[in-house]
């Protein structure tokens, strides 16, 4: 069992829609979450970090579920640009050594 | 301010052959990490250097080795490639050690294509 699991997708969703999607982690005492984007044979980049009261920035909400163990993250107003792989990326001790990185979603956002 | 550079962008190796991949960042980073990404697979961690004058193995160490040649480079070396280390290489960065600085994040660099046949 992969220890940060997340639906391959694609989400394909239209212009101006909302779409969401959860990634599941394995370790209970894990101590940080992020998402992070990665557009077509590029780097990953920070999206946002996931706090244990869920957070905002724009259009993107991060929600965290520790009790069930995962993550989410809601796009409303879906642009054309969102068109992207999301990656979750979970730490489960206190070292950046130890990152977990999910195999991503991918959104694919249609005029 | 270019942030984390890789060198080079694409390879082709054959089987046997050695190569190292340089990566360079600008941010007086603390921490540096050699990544690999694979289809269908999360990135995967090959070694990390926590501070200039250590690295320590991660996941995927074997095949590589790795030189923290100062706080700004580390480099990551084939010492004799395989078809099974054909992926895509991502360096990065953190300012801190610890993941329990949210305002920390890595910081990747370009990424090197290589393919070994």
């Amino acid at each position: 069992r992969k220890e940060v699991e997340q639906d391959p997708g694609p989400f394909n969703v239209p212009e101006g829609a909302t779409v969401a999607f959860n990634c599941t982690y394995s370790n209970s005492a894990s101590q940080s979450f992020f998402w992070y984007r990665q557009d077509c044979r590029k780097e990953p980049k920070l999206l946002m970090s996931v706090y244990s009261s869920g957070n905002e920035d724009g259009r993107f909400t991060a929600q965290l579920n520790r009790a069930s163990q995962y993550i989410s993250l809601l796009i409303r107003d879906s642009k054309l640009s969102d068109s992207a792989t999301y990656l979750c990326v979970v730490n489960p001790t206190d070292s950046w050594g130890k990152l977990q990185f999910g195999a991503g979603t991918q959104v694919v956002v249609t005029p | 301010n270019a942030g984390v550079t890789q060198t080079p962008k694409f390879q082709v190796l054959k089987t046997g052959q050695s190569m190292t991949l340089q990566c360079a960042q600008d941010m007086n980073h603390n921490s540096m990490y050699w990544y690999r990404q694979d289809p269908g697979m999360g990135l995967r961690l090959i070694y990390y250097s926590a501070s200039e004058g250590t690295t320590d193995k991660g996941e995927v160490p074997n095949g590589y080795n790795v030189s923290r040649l100062n706080k700004r480079e580390f480099s990551l070396r084939l010492e004799s490639a395989a078809p099974s280390q054909t992926s895509v290489y991502f360096c990065a960065s953190t300012r801190d050690r610890a993941a329990s600085s949210y305002n920390s994040p890595l910081h990747f660099g370009n990424g090197t294509r290589l393919t070994v046949t």
